[in-house]
């Protein structure tokens, strides 16, 4: 699976757009980004994932570039519940679900 | 219902105890995962079981032993723990592993494991 890198933490404020970038400069050509988060304590939650195209469901959307070296997931309206940990994940789909998760950003929602 | 659960929420034992760790899922997952996390890092794979098969062990040491009896439940038998291996343990599962939009994890809450 791809590496991938994310800033370690990242400040917003409540009601603002959050915008998490990832870099994933090696990845192939069947290999999705996906994005979870982890709200303290708690086990880490489905967000989103995306192999070429935008998408945009419910939580977030999921920006990735045209050369698939990058993704930016975007919380729309950030609450203070929104603060967590966002791991963004580069791996083949379908391979019996093999995740490796980097370190993270510690994302941070002020009021 | 999108729900994995897990017992117990907290445990404390001694290295020279057995005990077990219980996850399960009622959604039709055909996939099962153990995770560990220890403070303030990502989650690290320990086992994944497809179609009740385990498929992946990462080289986790024998004093972890997993156990799938049924596709609805997934056990952690632990024994001779070492205090190092205190942490969060997760449970995940997914719909369909081998299939490209049906294998994303849900996570259930975890254990936190104390070892004395």
């Amino acid at each position: 699976d791809a590496k991938t890198t994310q800033p370690t933490s990242m400040d917003c404020a409540e009601g603002r757009a959050a915008n998490l970038p990832c870099n994933h400069s090696t990845i192939s050509g069947n290999e999705y980004v996906y994005w979870y988060r982890q709200i303290h304590s708690q086990g880490p939650q489905y967000i989103i994932h995306g192999l070429k195209n935008n998408e945009t469901n419910e939580m977030a959307s999921l920006i990735i570039t045209e050369d698939r070296k990058s993704s930016t997931l975007i919380l729309p309206h950030a609450t203070l519940r929104d603060t967590a940990v966002y791991y963004c994940i580069v791996r083949v789909a379908g391979n019996a679900g093999k995740s490796t998760f980097g370190d993270g950003t510690t994302l941070t929602v002020k009021p | 219902d999108t729900e994995v659960t897990q017992t117990p929420k907290h445990l404390v034992m001694g290295m020279t105890n057995k005990k077990s760790l219980k996850c399960e899922q009622h959604m039709g997952h055909r996939a099962m995962y153990w995770y560990k996390q220890k403070a303030k890092k990502p989650p690290e794979l320990m086992f994944v079981y497809s179609y009740e098969k385990l498929s992946i062990n990462e080289s986790v040491p024998s004093r972890f032993s997993p156990e799938c009896p049924n596709s609805s439940l997934l056990n952690l038998h632990l024994h001779a723990l070492q205090p190092e291996d205190s942490a969060l343990y997760l449970c995940a599962s997914s719909q369909d592993p081998l299939g490209t939009v049906t294998d994303t994890q849900y996570f259930g809450p975890g254990t936190r494991l104390t070892v004395l």
